[in-house]
């Protein structure tokens, strides 16, 4: 069973609130990703880290922000929320790379901006 | 730059058997990966191949060509519970990894 947890499960908010959508692992991985991702359509990279202070951008990383201060957290702060930001956001984590390693997905956190 | 490609939708018939097809243009390649997903739940692990050939484990087989940058997914005796969207991902020369679309398929009795 992994251990990748997101919270919260679900959230409805209103435009131009700032909110942050938390991550956090207790494997020790160092790499982590955001994802965002639409009912039926493909996955797209927000942000990565691949350890405590190291972040990247991804494709869709304008209007958010993350941040790695320890090795099991990775949260995800939109400064502005806007109804485009409705979404599913997902967190993944990936262990030291081997053969057959695999990544391990939070449950996800649904967003709706009203 | 990168690509991957698969069908975006499949029927197929409770009991029988079905192959997702995944075709790849990658920065490098360090291994195809195949997961799924049911509706508004995270994606799972279902398979790794980073050889040719393929790759089987209970009902599912996953077959690996890399000179030609392409992949199946073989789901045989299919069940209902199996409706949900294949993802392909392709790790590339950075081990980052790079995910289709998803295949959506969908079983009827």
């Amino acid at each position: 069973e992994a251990d990748i947890y997101q919270t919260p499960r679900y959230l409805v908010i209103g435009t131009g609130k700032k909110i942050t959508l938390e991550c956090s692992q207790t494997m020790g991985h160092d790499k982590m990703y955001w994802y965002q991702q639409d009912p039926g359509m493909e996955l797209h990279l927000i942000h990565y880290s691949y350890g405590v202070n190291s972040t990247e951008k991804g494709d869709l990383s304008s209007e958010s922000t993350v941040s790695r201060i320890r090795t099991e957290h990775f949260p995800l702060t939109l400064e502005s929320a806007r109804p485009s930001h409705t979404s599913q956001y997902l967190c993944a984590s990936l262990p030291p790379w081997r053969q057959g390693t695999e990544a391990f997905f939070g449950q996800g956190t649904r967003l709706t901006v009203v | 730059g990168q690509n991957i490609d698969q069908p975006t939708e499949m029927t197929a018939t409770e009991g029988a058997i079905v192959q997702i097809n995944c075709t790849y243009q990658t920065s490098g390649f360090n291994g195809l990966f195949w997961y799924q997903q049911h509706a508004g739940e995270a994606p799972t692990f279902l398979s790794y191949n980073v050889l040719d050939g393929l790759e089987e484990k209970g009902r599912f087989s996953s077959f690996l060509s890399r000179s030609k940058g392409y992949s199946y997914l073989l789901l045989k005796e299919l069940q209902m519970k199996d409706s949900a969207s294949y993802l392909c991902a392709v790790a590339d020369s950075n081990y980052q990894l790079i995910w289709g679309a998803g295949t959506k398929l969908i079983i009827k009795p």
